[in-house]
């Protein structure tokens, strides 16, 4: 049973420019959350994807958007990049049904120089 | 809302000795509570959670928590410390309520140091 992948493992990028970052859920997953962990800080809430569609949002700008596919597996679009974008960004899916438990990816370390 | 203070960000303890990382958290609602480890360069691994049902609860690699809502806690105990627990540790919090999988609030983590 594949666990969440996460693609690519590592990114780097200049400042203004736009990222895409992937993510597969565990199978049997509908819901995808993706977090944004800064050095040496817990990870922090981006937002989170159910049917398609962004549930809940944290407290990030409008340059991060997302997009979850029919297959579940979900996108981390980040515009305009700015050196504070640099981070782990990290994936987590649940089943909405049934599961108490978000289970994470080894996350996308993104470098914005 | 939901917080979670995680008190002490570096624990260092000899191998063999007992390991107590703290966690105190803050709900408006009956939380869930997460302990996930991390070891570098690495996601996150689930260790235990509680769900609202016993208050004790055992994860794995010998760790247990005990939630007490009198004190507003959930820390992290292991009777004997191994190198390989070596790794940063964060608490979480989320709403309860079965089906509803809300987002999860971490504290701001606990690297743990394990001499030998």
């Amino acid at each position: 049973d594949a666990g969440v992948t996460q693609s690519p493992t590592h990114l780097i990028k200049t400042r203004g420019q736009q990222v895409t970052l992937r993510c597969s859920p565990k199978s049997g997953h509908d819901t995808v959350s993706w977090y944004q962990q800064a050095l040496g800080q817990g990870p922090q809430f981006i937002f989170q994807y159910y049917e398609e569609e962004e549930r809940q949002r944290g407290n990030f700008p409008d340059r991060f958007s997302g997009h979850q596919f029919p297959n579940y597996s979900s996108e981390l679009n980040v515009n305009a990049l700015l050196l504070g974008d640099s981070a782990l960004y990290l994936c987590a899916s649940s089943s909405l049904a049934g599961s108490d438990t978000q289970y994470f990816g080894p996350g996308t370390r993104l470098t914005v120089l | 809302a939901q917080s979670v203070t995680q008190l002490g960000s570096h624990v260092s303890v000899s191998e063999g000795a007992l390991v107590l990382l703290r966690c105190n958290y803050s709900s408006s609602v009956p939380p869930y509570l997460f302990w996930y480890v991390q070891y570098p360069n690495q996601g996150l691994q689930l260790l235990l959670k509680y769900t609202s049902a016993a208050t004790l609860v055992k994860g794995i690699n010998g760790f247990e928590a005990e939630f007490k809502k009198s004190e507003t806690s959930f820390h992290l105990t292991k009777p004997s410390a191994h190198m390989s627990d070596a790794a940063e540790y964060f608490c979480a919090v989320t709403r309860g309520g079965g089906s509803t999988l809300g987002r999860l609030y971490f504290g701001r983590g606990t690297q743990l140091t394990v001499w030998p």
